[in-house]
C-alpha cells in the first residue's frame, strides 16, 4: 500500500508569503504528526492530529503557524507571514492511533524562505 | 524533561567494520527507545523499537540495546556496508506517546 506523502517536496518562498504545505496519511492511520527538522538539528514536534482533532498544540513556534485535519486524513500546514527562520525541512508521519508509538514518516517538504 | 542526546555528530569508517552509535537520555521513565533511519531527501525509517522492559533487539546486522538506569541505548552495526551511510536517530517515547528526538550521528562509510 502507499505509504505516507507530502506536497510539494521543495518550496521556495519569498519573506512575508503564505505557504501551504500538505499532508496525505496512510489509509486507516488516525494519527497524524508534523515535525520541524532544521539544518543538523533533531526532529522539533509541531503538532498532532488524532482524528480531526489536535490534542496538542504545544508545539507550534508561533501564531503564524496553523494546521488543519478534515475527514481524517489530508492535513495541511500553514505558515502565514514566512520568516527566514522557518527555512527548515517540515516532515509527517502517521500512525495506526495516538496510542502507538510506531510513526510512519513522509519524504518531507523542504522550505526555503529567501 | 527529557532530553535525548547523540553523540558523535558524525562518524566515518571504512566498509567492513563493525560500529556502534550512542544515545544518551536524561528520564529514565522512557516508555521505549526507537532507532531511525534517515536518507538524504527522504523520510525517516524505523529500524529496531526497543521496549523498556527490553533491553536489546536484533534485525539483521543491527543491534541495539537499552540500560534504563545508565540512560543509555546503543545501536550496533555489524560488517557495515557502503549501504548503511546515512543519519541515524534515535527517540524516546515518553508516557504521552510522543516521542523525544535525539539530533542524529551521520554515519558514511567508506568503500
Amino acid at each position: 500500500g502507499a505509504g505516507v506523502s507530502q506536497s510539494p517536496s521543495n518550496k521556495v518562498t519569498e519573506k512575508g508569503k503564505d505557504v501551504e504545505l500538505r499532508c496525505d496519511p496512510i489509509s486507516g492511520h488516525t494519527a497524524l504528526y508534523w515535525y520541524r527538522q532544521s539544518l543538523g538539528q533533531g526532529l522539533e514536534f509541531l503538532i498532532y492530529f488524532q482524528g480531526n482533532s489536535a490534542p496538542d498544540k504545544s508545539g507550534l513556534p508561533s501564531d503564524r503557524f496553523s494546521a488543519e485535519r478534515t475527514g481524517g486524513s489530508v492535513s495541511t500546514l500553514t505558515i502565514q507571514r514566512t520568516q527566514q527562520e522557518d527555512s527548515a525541512v517540515y516532515l509527517c508521519a502517521s500512525s495506526l492511533d495516538a496510542y502507538s508509538y510506531e510513526q510512519y514518516f513522509g519524504p518531507g517538504t523542504r522550505l526555503t524562505v529567501t | 524533561k527529557q532530553e535525548v542526546t547523540q553523540i558523535p555528530a558524525a562518524l566515518s569508517v571504512p566498509e567492513g567494520e563493525n560500529l556502534v552509535l550512542n544515545c544518551s537520555f536524561t528520564d529514565s521513565a522512557i516508555y521505549n527507545l526507537q532507532w531511525f533511519r534517515q536518507d538524504p531527501g527522504k523520510g525517516l525509517t524505523s529500524l529496531l523499537l526497543i521496549q523498556s522492559s527490553q533491553r536489546e533487539q536484533t534485525s539483521g546486522r543491527l543491534n541495539a540495546s537499552l540500560d534504563k538506569s545508565s540512560g543509555r541505548s546503543t545501536l550496533y552495526i555489524a560488517a557495515s556496508q557502503p549501504g548503511d551511510s546515512a543519519t541515524y536517530l534515535c527517540a524516546g517515547g515518553d508516557s504521552n506517546y510522543q516521542l523525544i528526538w535525539g539530533a542524529g550521528t551521520k554515519l558514511i562509510i567508506k568503500p
